[in-house]
């Protein structure tokens, strides 16, 4: 069965340094990858997702994810972290069968330091 | 209008109660999801309508009812709800199909008592 194991349920980084939050997936076939982030109280948005048609993928507010096959990663990264960053984040991969399911890693808590 | 729009914000219910949550999108996708999320962790599938059909029920207890009366309304129905039933609600909408991103709507807090 496919799915995500996000390492680590706590990141806390200081601002302006590097942002590095790990997914690795288990699958059979190609995945169907993703990023969310959730703001306290609030749904999920979608930060990047992995297309297959480039391994190195950019999405919104500066975050990037490279998919390593040989790895079979999708790390979430950011150059320089934002007190706006602070969130939690959760790595995804979608099943597809007779519909869509997306299923979600366990999280990873983002903690931004002054 | 790439939104997804839940209604109530917050709902408070007695373990009596009959309550609807509601969820609207109008992007013209075509499958849609229920998700439960409790403090910490992760969001729960628990049902996914594609083509207004009921497609995935992810083992959900029958106190939790869903219902999508046309492709743009999904509703999940409330009685008899227990106090660990307490949780966000969380509805979604996608394209349907391999690849395709949900959308998120802000959810619902719900608080059983």
């Amino acid at each position: 069965a496919q799915s995500v194991t996000q390492l680590g349920s706590h990141v806390s980084v200081s601002e302006g340094a590097l942002v590095l939050l790990r997914c690795n997936y288990s699958s059979s076939v190609p995945p169907y990858l993703f990023w969310y982030v959730q703001y306290p109280n609030q749904g999920l948005q979608l930060l990047l997702k992995y297309t297959s048609a480039a391994t190195l993928v950019k999405g919104i507010n500066g975050f990037e994810a490279e998919f390593k096959k040989s790895e079979t990663s999708f790390h979430l990264t950011k150059p320089s972290a934002h007190m706006s960053d602070a969130a939690e984040y959760f790595c995804a991969v979608t099943l597809y069968s007779s519909a869509s399911k997306i299923i979600f890693g366990s999280g990873t808590r983002l903690s931004i330091r002054p | 209008d790439t939104e997804v729009t839940q209604t109530p914000k917050h709902l408070v219910m007695g373990m009596t109660n009959k309550k609807s949550l509601k969820c609207e999108q109008h992007m013209g996708h075509r499958a849609m999801y229920w998700y439960k999320q409790k403090a910490k962790k992760p969001p729960e599938l628990m049902f996914v309508y594609s083509y207004e059909k009921l497609s995935i029920n992810e083992s959900v207890p029958s106190r939790f009812s869903p219902e999508c009366p046309n492709s743009s309304l999904l509703n999940l129905h409330l009685h008899a709800l227990q106090p660990e039933d307490s949780a966000l609600y969380l509805c979604a909408s996608s394209q349907d199909g391999e690849n395709t991103e949900a959308f998120f709507g802000q959810g619902t807090r719900l608080t059983v008592v």
